[in-house]
C-alpha cells in the first residue's frame, strides 16, 4: 500500500462546475500538507498549504484536512479552462525534510 | 517563495553519454532537493543538495550515477550519467519555504534513444 493514494484521474468537467480532487494516506505522522498544480511541460506549483486539520480558502480554491480519516480535499469552485492541469497532493512529518506526493490527477476543464 | 531556475529546460541524448542539469536559486538556500517524475508516478526524491558536505541520497540512488554539486548557497547540478532509455523522465529541482512546503523550477524533460 502507498503512502499516499491518489486517483489519477483524468476528470473532466464542464466550465463552471465545483471541482473536487481528493488524496489519502496511512501516515498519521504527517502534519503538512500541500497541493500543487502542474501545467503541461512545467514544474509543480504551490497552490495550497495546510497545516493539521481544518479548511483554507484562497479565492477560488478550498483545501480541506480530515486527519481523523486521513483524507484531504481540493475543492476549486467556478472552474475555468485555465485550471486545466494534474493536480498533486503532498504531505510531509513535522521536522522531517521530506515530502510524499500523490501521483496526481490529471483535470480537464471542458469549455 | 523562491525563483527557481533550472537548464536545459529539455534534451535528447544518446544512450552511454551523461547530462547535467543546473539549478540556480535566487537566494541563499541551505538545502536544494533534486526529484525525478517518470509518466504517470509521483515526484519520486532523489538526493538532497547540502552546501559544503556530500549530498544525501534516497534508496535505489547512488552518487555514481547521480552525482551532485552544490558549490554554494544559490546553485547546483545534478548529473545524469551512463544514460538507458530507463533514465528519461522529468527531473526538478526543489527549495523549501519557510513552512517546509516545496518550490519547484520548471523541470528538466530528459529523453534518452
Amino acid at each position: 500500500q502507498k503512502e499516499v493514494e491518489q486517483d489519477p484521474g483524468p476528470l473532466s468537467v464542464p466550465e463552471g462546475a465545483i471541482v473536487s480532487l481528493n488524496c489519502t494516506y496511512s501516515n498519521s505522522a504527517f502534519q503538512y500538507f500541500m497541493w500543487y498544480r502542474q501545467y503541461s511541460r512545467k514544474g509543480p506549483e504551490l497552490l495550497m498549504y495546510t497545516y493539521s486539520s481544518g479548511n483554507k480558502e484562497d479565492g477560488r480554491f478550498t483545501a480541506q484536512v480530515d486527519k481523523s480519516s486521513k483524507y484531504i480535499s481540493l475543492f476549486i469552485r467556478d472552474s475555468q479552462p485555465s485550471d486545466s492541469a494534474t493536480y498533486l497532493c503532498a504531505m510531509s512529518v513535522e521536522g522531517n525534510e521530506k515530502l510524499t506526493f500523490g501521483t496526481g490527477t490529471r483535470l480537464t476543464i471542458i469549455p | 517563495s523562491a525563483v527557481i531556475s533550472q537548464k536545459p529546460s529539455r534534451d535528447i541524448c544518446q544512450r552511454g553519454t551523461s547530462l547535467t542539469i543546473q539549478c540556480q536559486v535566487d537566494s541563499q538556500v541551505t538545502m536544494m532537493f533534486w526529484y525525478r517524475q517518470q509518466p504517470g508516478q509521483s515526484l519520486t526524491l532523489i538526493a538532497t543538495a547540502n552546501q559544503g558536505s556530500e549530498a544525501t541520497y534516497e534508496s535505489g540512488f547512488v552518487i555514481d550515477k547521480f552525482p551532485i554539486s552544490r558549490p554554494n548557497l544559490t546553485f547546483s547540478t545534478l548529473t545524469v550519467s551512463n544514460m538507458s532509455p530507463e533514465d528519461s523522465s522529468i527531473y526538478l529541482c526543489s527549495v523549501r519555504g519557510q513552512n517546509t512546503e516545496a518550490f519547484f523550477g520548471q523541470g528538466t524533460r530528459l529523453t534518452v534513444v
